[in-house]
């Protein structure tokens, strides 16, 4: 089964308010995902991370790889009405495999 | 390009129906992958194919079958519908095993 816990399951916040969200494993991943989902559509990769520690900045979004290389974190700076959706971590495995984990419902009220 | 699509987006049958659904990639992708999203739930694997003629399941492979008809193109299989397949089914390709790219998804109820 999923071995990925993340949290809050959802979040309802003000248009200009900063949002933060994490991810943590019960295994040591090599490598830390995240994806946003738009409401009807499949999941966009949004910032790829690779190495323990290491800290990636896309536009507004920040996220980090844990340095026990189990957990990640990813920041939304000046939230607008756009990042409405669900945010997903991800673990790549072996064979391209991903790993999904529950995923963070981001509501921003205008 | 139109990237990754899936045919049909929406679809109802009832149990013990079968049906397969469509992808198509227009990236010259390798590999190529079938998941299902449930409520509350990330995606889920099940089954993928690293290159053109391979295929190999993922964490929820019963029930299905997959084809690769061509480096394009990617079947999935429900031979005998139960409603515990209802679910959303995304496709995704990717050159090598980095980004994938998701197609929009189709929506299987079963009855």
């Amino acid at each position: 089964g999923q071995q990925l816990n993340q949290s809050p399951q959802s979040m309802f916040i003000q248009e200009g308010e900063d949002v933060s969200m994490n991810c943590t494993s019960s295994s040591i991943f090599n490598t830390w995902l995240w994806y946003k989902q738009d409401p009807g559509e499949g999941p966009v990769l949004l910032i790829a991370l690779y190495k323990a520690g290491e800290l990636t900045s896309n536009g507004r979004l920040t996220a980090q790889f844990g340095i026990t290389r189990k957990d990640s974190f990813l920041n939304i700076s000046a939230s607008i009405p756009s990042d409405v959706g669900i945010y997903f971590c991800a673990e790549l495995r072996g064979g391209g495999k991903l790993i999904f984990g529950q995923g963070t419902e981001l509501s921003v009220k205008p | 390009n139109a990237g990754v699509t899936q045919t049909p987006k929406f679809q109802v049958l009832k149990t013990g129906q079968s049906m397969t659904l469509q992808c198509a990639q227009d990236m010259n992708h390798n590999s190529m992958y079938w998941y299902r999203q449930d409520p509350g739930m990330g995606l889920r694997l099940i089954y993928y194919s690293a290159s053109e003629g391979t295929t190999d399941k993922g964490e929820v492979p019963n029930g299905y079958n997959v084809s690769r008809l061509n480096k394009r193109e990617f079947s999935l299989r429900l031979e005998s519908a139960a409603p515990s397949q209802t679910s959303v089914y995304f496709c995704a390709s990717s050159e090598g095993f980095q980004k994938q790219f998701f197609g929009p998804g189709t929506r299987l109820t079963v009855l």
